[in-house]
């Protein structure tokens, strides 16, 4: 079946300007996941869903950050105002239950300029 | 405090030549240890995950082994499309995943 989409595939955006970006996972997960990764770093945790709801917002690193899910599928992560700090590869993950392994998309790479 | 460390960072193998990747780990409470691997460009592709010390799992020339302190991903005859960065993740008590910052393996020809 299909696996996890994400869009865009790049995106390259003046700093200030704001960006989103979107998730759509397996079919039937009902776990979320989004990740940021830098140039040889590990996987940053952001924000964790399970459902609509997001239990775990510990890893958000500013209030420009936000996410969102609706319908128990589709999740936006929002970043305002962007840095150039913000550049890196932001990733996407679901799966089917807190405890079981976490199926990635190939990720939105995002520059500011 | 939980912390995941990977070694060697890289490792240039000749094709045949077996090895062994290395995760070692502090967490309050294991849960369970993820393997992933991840090609350029690519997010990472799950393969293993072991629950408990002594637990082995297995996959074409990929063997992953887990004792309470680290876990091994042993490689066997390696291949060149084996080539990727390996990454090691492991899950406490609150279940958020604490990634490795990985192993880049190149296998040449």
């Amino acid at each position: 079946g299909a696996g996890v989409s994400q869009s865009p595939s790049n995106k390259v955006t003046e700093k200030g300007k704001d960006v989103e970006l979107r998730c759509d996972p397996i079919s039937g997960h009902t776990a979320l996941y989004w990740y940021r990764q830098s140039l040889g770093q590990g996987l940053e945790f952001l924000i964790y869903f399970q459902g609509n709801s997001a239990p775990d917002k510990s890893g958000l690193p500013s209030d420009r950050f936000s996410a969102e899910r609706t319908g128990g599928s589709v999740s936006t992560l929002t970043i305002q105002r962007t840095q150039q700090e913000d550049s890196a590869v932001y990733l996407c993950a679901s799966s089917s239950g807190a405890d079981q392994p976490q199926h990635f998309g190939d990720g939105t790479r995002l520059s500011i300029l | 405090e939980d912390q995941v460390t990977q070694s060697p960072e890289a490792l240039r193998l000749q094709e045949g030549e077996s090895s062994s990747l290395n995760c070692s780990y502090t967490v309050s409470g294991l849960r369970g240890l993820f393997w992933y691997r991840q090609d350029p460009g690519k997010g990472p592709e799950f393969l293993f995950t072991l629950y408990s010390a002594g637990e082995e799992k297995e996959k074409e020339r990929l063997k992953a082994t887990l004792t309470k302190k680290e876990s091994f991903l042993h490689i066997t005859a390696p291949k060149p499309e084996d080539s990727a960065t390996y990454l090691c993740a492991v899950q406490p008590i609150n279940y958020q995943l604490i990634w490795g910052a990985g192993t880049k393996l190149i296998i040449k020809p």
